[in-house]
């Protein structure tokens, strides 16, 4: 979906510290969403990035470089809970709104 | 509970059949977007309303799919005639048009034609 490149598979271990990529494609860019999403679950907010560096958020921080079409997740102090799929999403703004255009999301293993 | 909500959570369908789908919104959300999600991929963008204009439509949305937000509030989707390729995960969500207009999404209804 609009160019949007991100690992489809990952796994890290309880405690530790995992950075999952996204690249996308620059044209019409508008904004970075991610997303969790459990298994069999609606897709739940984390962060959104529209200007270049680093928003953090407890134990998840996204980075953003527009320049590169390159954006990442870091969870830190990893938890079992944390297993999941991440949902990068970019935003393509038409009609004033934000229309997300979703990768097809890296699962998460978390291992003890 | 003041989320998105969705129902049915499932519908088992045969196929040729109607399906009608509901989505309430979080209350002062005035956008309101829907999303397909099959096994192993991302959602896909559906249509979109702005209170109860609808602004954009995807071309995924065949001419089987129709969707309405009459009143500016719940909206429903209906997928007519169905067909197997139909089976997905069928997400609303909805956002609030100031600050940075974050989609919030509601738990889904699970599409099954057999």
């Amino acid at each position: 979906g609009q160019n949007i490149d991100q690992p489809t598979e990952m796994t890290a271990t309880e405690g530790a510290i995992v950075q999952i990529n996204c690249t996308y494609q620059t044209s019409g860019f508008n904004g970075l969403f991610w997303y969790q999403q459990h298994a069999g679950e609606a897709p739940t907010f984390l962060s959104y990035n529209v200007l270049d560096g680093l928003e953090e958020k407890g134990r998840f921080s996204s980075f953003l470089s527009r320049s590169k079409g390159y954006s990442y997740l870091l969870l830190k102090e990893l938890q079992m809970k944390d297993s999941a799929s991440y949902l990068c999403a970019r935003v393509r703004r038409q009609t004033g709104a934000n229309n997300l255009f979703f990768g097809t999301g890296t699962r998460l293993t978390v291992i003890p | 509970d003041t989320g998105v909500s969705q129902n049915p959570r499932h519908k088992i369908t045969k196929r040729g059949q109607n399906v009608t789908f509901r989505c309430d919104p979080i209350s002062e959300h005035n956008r309101l977007y829907w999303y397909r999600q099959t096994l192993g991929q991302g959602p896909e963008f559906l249509t979109y309303f702005q209170n109860e204009a609808q602004l954009e439509k995807s071309r995924l949305l065949s001419d089987r799919f129709s969707a309405e937000r009459p009143k500016g509030s719940f909206s429903t989707l209906e997928i007519q005639r169905t067909e197997q390729g139909d089976s997905a995960m069928y997400l609303c969500a909805s956002s609030a048009e100031l600050g940075t207009d974050t989609q919030y999404f509601g738990p889904g209804t699970r599409l099954t034609v057999l």
